[in-house]
């Protein structure tokens, strides 16, 4: 089946704990995006990518980073967590421009 | 500065009537214009996409939009809704490679 898979789904973790939200993809997709999604903000896009070794900043970068070594993989990092990175997090990826992304599951993060 | 607006946060439709879920947008250049779907605690799901072409443009679940560049719209439309269309529904221009923006979402109910 052809998707987006992130782990882990739910995540409580203390603030300046580093930790890493993983994304896999499994569709030979080009471009991969990290989102965020808070209520009454809609999603804003952290960072993204459009091939192996080209990243590049989103709206709402600060505080986070990423890598892309794989095609199929696009872990997002967060160094040192703060409350108000307390969202949840969408990673996605596209063959290019002209299609829709497909979305994973999502990531519940919780920073205390 | 680009910019989307999905003007109504909640939008109440009884069974079996159409439904129209607005937005409109402000971008530079030609854009390409998406719909997607979020079900509760799932990710986004693409319904359509309007890139050029005919400005009626059919997607998944029955749902279709209608592209309308003098008013820079692109509303949701279904011609009969159903109980389980309800749902966040989200607008989300793009420009560039892979500017994707989304409005704040629109939180559609439909009435058994």
């Amino acid at each position: 089946e052809a998707q987006v898979t992130q782990n882990p789904r739910y995540l409580i973790t203390v603030t300046g704990k580093k930790l890493t939200v993983t994304c896999s993809q499994n569709m030979n997709h080009e471009y991969m995006s990290w989102y965020r999604q808070d209520p009454g903000l809609g999603l804003r896009q952290i960072y993204y990518s459009m091939n192996v070794e080209v990243t590049d900043k989103g709206d709402v970068p600060e505080g986070y980073k990423v890598s892309r070594k794989e095609k199929r993989n696009f872990p997002l990092i967060l160094e040192s967590p703060s409350p108000n990175q307390t969202s949840l997090y969408f990673c996605a990826s596209t063959p290019g421009p002209n299609y829709g992304y497909t979305f994973g599951s999502g990531t519940r993060l919780t920073v205390v | 500065a680009q910019s989307v607006a999905q003007p109504e946060d909640q939008v109440n439709v009884a069974e079996g009537n159409p439904l129209t879920v607005k937005c409109t947008y402000s971008v530079s250049g030609n854009p390409y214009l998406f719909w997607y779907v979020q079900y509760p605690n799932r990710g986004l799901q693409f319904l359509l996409k309007y890139i050029t072409g005919d400005n009626l443009v059919k997607g998944s679940y029955g749902f279709e939009a209608e592209f309308n560049k003098s008013q820079t719209s692109f509303h949701l439309k279904k011609p009969s809704a159903l109980v389980s269309d309800s749902a966040l529904y989200f607008c989300a221009p793009r420009t560039g490679a892979n500017n994707l923006f989304f409005g704040t979402g629109t939180r559609l109910t439909v009435i058994p």
